[in-house]
């Protein structure tokens, strides 16, 4: 069975520009959510979606935004980029029940010149 | 080898010795914990979870203990290899209903020395 896939890999952006990342979640998984790890502040939760509604909100501004598809597949989009927005952006999916396991791709890199 | 303190994020550990990482959890509604490996370049990867109706559940080589009334975790390795050196991070659930939102520990770097 495939893992969780992320694309691009790496990004490398200017200050104020916009990003959108893509994942698609292990085949059968209904739920996405994604995940900013930085070395400064950890992993901190952004978002979570099941069958295309936005489940569970972390405490991002609202620059931050993503949405889920009828496959599942995700998106996350940051707005008018800071620098402090460098970080590795994680994507997991699971079941969808709260007590089944997050599975997480490798991130995208982004870095905000 | 055993990190004692909550707060210490090194743990190093001869090849073949057991490793025990202590993680303090926050939220004592919390229900369901996870603990995860992370090795460089990679993401998070998947150990051993556990709910909070046990204390105790054990994988291929690692052992979760679940203390509720001190919200503690701790992850056990027996036989500690050269390939477990990873960060390792606890997890908990604070999601609402059936959702999912983990508060993450701030991790723990694990070196097994040969």
């Amino acid at each position: 069975k495939a893992g969780v896939t992320q694309t691009p890999r790496y990004l490398i952006k200017t200050r104020g520009q916009q990003v959108t990342l893509s994942c698609s979640p292990i085949s059968g998984h209904r739920s996405v959510s994604w995940y900013q790890q930085t070395p400064g502040q950890g992993l901190q939760f952004l978002f979570e979606y099941f069958s295309e509604t936005q489940r569970n909100k972390g405490n991002f501004p609202g620059r931050f935004s993503g949405r889920q598809f009828s496959n599942s597949r995700s998106e996350m989009n940051v707005s008018t980029l800071e620098l402090g927005d460098s970080a590795l952006y994680l994507c997991a999916s699971s079941r969808g029940d709260r007590n089944s396991p997050l599975h997480f791709g490798n991130g995208t890199r982004l870095t905000v010149t | 080898g055993e990190n004692v303190g909550l707060h210490l994020p090194t743990l190093s550990v001869q090849e073949g010795d057991n490793s025990i990482i202590n993680c303090a959890y926050s939220n004592s509604a919390s229900d369901y914990f996870i603990w995860y490996k992370q090795e460089s370049g990679k993401g998070p990867q998947f150990i051993i979870d556990i709910r909070s109706n046990m204390d105790k559940r054990q994988g291929q080589r690692v052992t979760v203990l679940l203390n509720k009334t001190v919200k503690h975790l701790s992850l056990q390795i027996a036989a500690t290899q050269p390939g477990d050196s990873a960060v390792y991070f606890c997890a908990e659930n604070e999601g609402q209903g059936s959702g999912s939102r983990l508060t993450f520990g701030e991790g723990t770097q694990l070196t097994v020395n040969p």
